[in-house]
């Protein structure tokens, strides 16, 4: 069965400097990778995927993220960071030849102004 | 596209009371899930439609739990006798068929139970 560890609860970034929300997975094949972020009392949005092909992909609000297979790695990363991206996100697996995707337990980024 | 709805928002119960919630998945969507979130946890998954058909459900969920979705377009997710540790964010999700496809998510339905 497929997992996702998120290693880090909370990660603190001051406005203007790059930001990293770190992510690892498990799964028996070839995954399908996905970033959400979640603000207060709403459901999840949407980031960015990864499916196949170049090992970096870019997604909604100037968010990117690294594919890493040898490191079972897909961090998410951003070069300058927004008060305003201030919120959960969360990393999400889907294993090939299952339906349902796996959610991590979150990250909540807080950026320092 | 006017994204996933889900009603209401929030409801409060008492334990042992049933509770029903509805949720309209984006209308060209044939894929619609249910997930459980608590605080501080990420989403947990329950169960998930392809059309009418009901084609999953998590080892997890108790029999109390069912879920619907009749006409292959809205879905309802009924949890009969509350207990208090129902209490949570109850999420649909709805996808077009392809495994590469993203999950759009509503707002959710916030139970409480007292």
């Amino acid at each position: 069965a497929q997992s996702v560890a998120q290693p880090e609860d909370q990660v603190n970034v001051a406005e203007g400097n790059p930001l990293t929300v770190k992510c690892t997975y498990s799964v028996s094949g070839n995954p399908y990778l996905f970033w959400y972020v979640q603000y207060p009392n709403r459901g999840l949005q949407f980031l960015l995927k990864y499916i196949t092909g170049d090992n970096l992909v870019k997604g909604s609000y100037g968010f990117e993220a690294e594919f890493n297979k040898s490191q079972t790695s897909f961090h998410l990363k951003k070069p300058s960071a927004l008060v305003s991206d201030s919120a959960l996100y969360f990393c999400a697996v889907r294993d090939i030849g299952d339906d349902k995707i796996i959610f991590g337990k979150g990250t909540r980024l807080h950026i320092l102004p | 596209d006017t994204g996933v709805s889900q009603n209401p928002r929030h409801k409060i119960t008492k334990r042992g009371q049933n509770v029903t919630f509805r949720c309209d998945p984006i209308s060209e969507h044939n894929r619609l899930y249910w997930y459980r979130q608590t605080l501080g946890q990420g989403p947990e998954f329950l169960t998930y439609f392809q059309n009418e058909a009901q084609l999953e459900k998590s080892r997890l969920l108790s029999d109390r739990f069912s879920a619907e979705r009749p006409k292959g377009s809205f879905s309802t997710l009924e949890i009969q006798r509350t207990e208090q540790g129902d209490s949570a964010m109850y999420l649909c999700a709805s996808s077009l068929g392809q495994l590469n496809s993203p999950l759009h998510f509503g707002n959710g339905t916030r139970l409480t139970v007292t």
